[in-house]
């Protein structure tokens, strides 16, 4: 079954910077990956999906890589404000019909 | 509303009890999961339904865990005999289209708040 791997450990960037974050999946190329952003004790929030047959996708300052060759996906913030602060998690499908994340990636952006 | 609900938002049981948590998704969404997630873990897959299809369970760590989803809409998730490690919060999602490239917003998944359940 397929999986995903985020690192687990905290990112701090200063304001202003690109914040980068790695996503892995284990095993076949999934047809799509995900992001979701989520704050303390709320639920997590959809922000970008990219298809196997997309290279890069962006939106506003959030910019998503998928390579299949490495089984990689990367999530990249620029110009990050304090406000961007919070765990970035990544999701497939498995199976095809159910979405699994990773264990996400905290990211602290200081001012 | 418009979003996904889930009731309670907080529970204190005791061990041994049983719970049932409460999820209403957004109107005319398809699919429906359940998910885990323990503090500073990530999301553990529980328990997945879609239209009128027998549930995915796969994800479900023992029997007594079980959940329903009535009428195609409101799902509820039981926990019999609740233990310390059931502890968690159980966030329920929905999506219009699960698992295919239907078009624009395939696969998206909306989230509620979660309910946290905390068992003494």
């Amino acid at each position: 079954s397929q999986k995903i791997e985020q690192n687990s450990e905290a990112l701090n960037i200063q304001e202003g910077k690109t914040a980068t974050l790695t996503c892995n999946y284990t095993n076949y190329s999934p047809a799509y990956l995900q992001w979701y952003r989520q704050d303390p004790g709320r639920g997590p929030v959809f922000l970008l999906l990219i298809r196997e047959n997309e290279k890069e996708k962006r939106k506003e300052r959030l910019k998503v890589t998928f390579d299949t060759t490495l089984k990689q996906s990367l999530f990249h913030i620029t110009a990050s404000q304090p406000a961007d602060s919070a765990t970035y998690l990544c999701a497939t499908i498995d199976g095809g019909f159910k979405t699994i994340f990773g264990a996400g990636t905290r990211l602290f952006v200081k001012a | 509303g418009a979003g996904v609900s889930q009731s309670p938002s907080n529970k204190v049981t005791e061990k041994g009890k049983d719970v049932e948590l409460r999820c209403d998704p957004i109107s005319g969404h398809t699919a429906l999961y359940w998910y885990r997630q323990s503090l500073g873990q990530g999301l553990e897959f529980l328990i997945y339904f879609q239209g009128n299809s027998a549930p995915d369970k796969s994800g479900l760590p023992s029997d007594r865990f079980s959940a329903e989803r009535t009428g195609g809409s409101v799902s509820t998730l039981t926990i019999q005999r609740t233990q310390q490690e059931d502890s968690a919060v159980y966030l329920c999602a929905s999506s219009l289209i699960s698992g295919g490239l239907a078009g624009r917003g395939a696969g998206e998944l909306f989230f509620g708040e979660g309910s946290r359940l905390t068992v003494l």
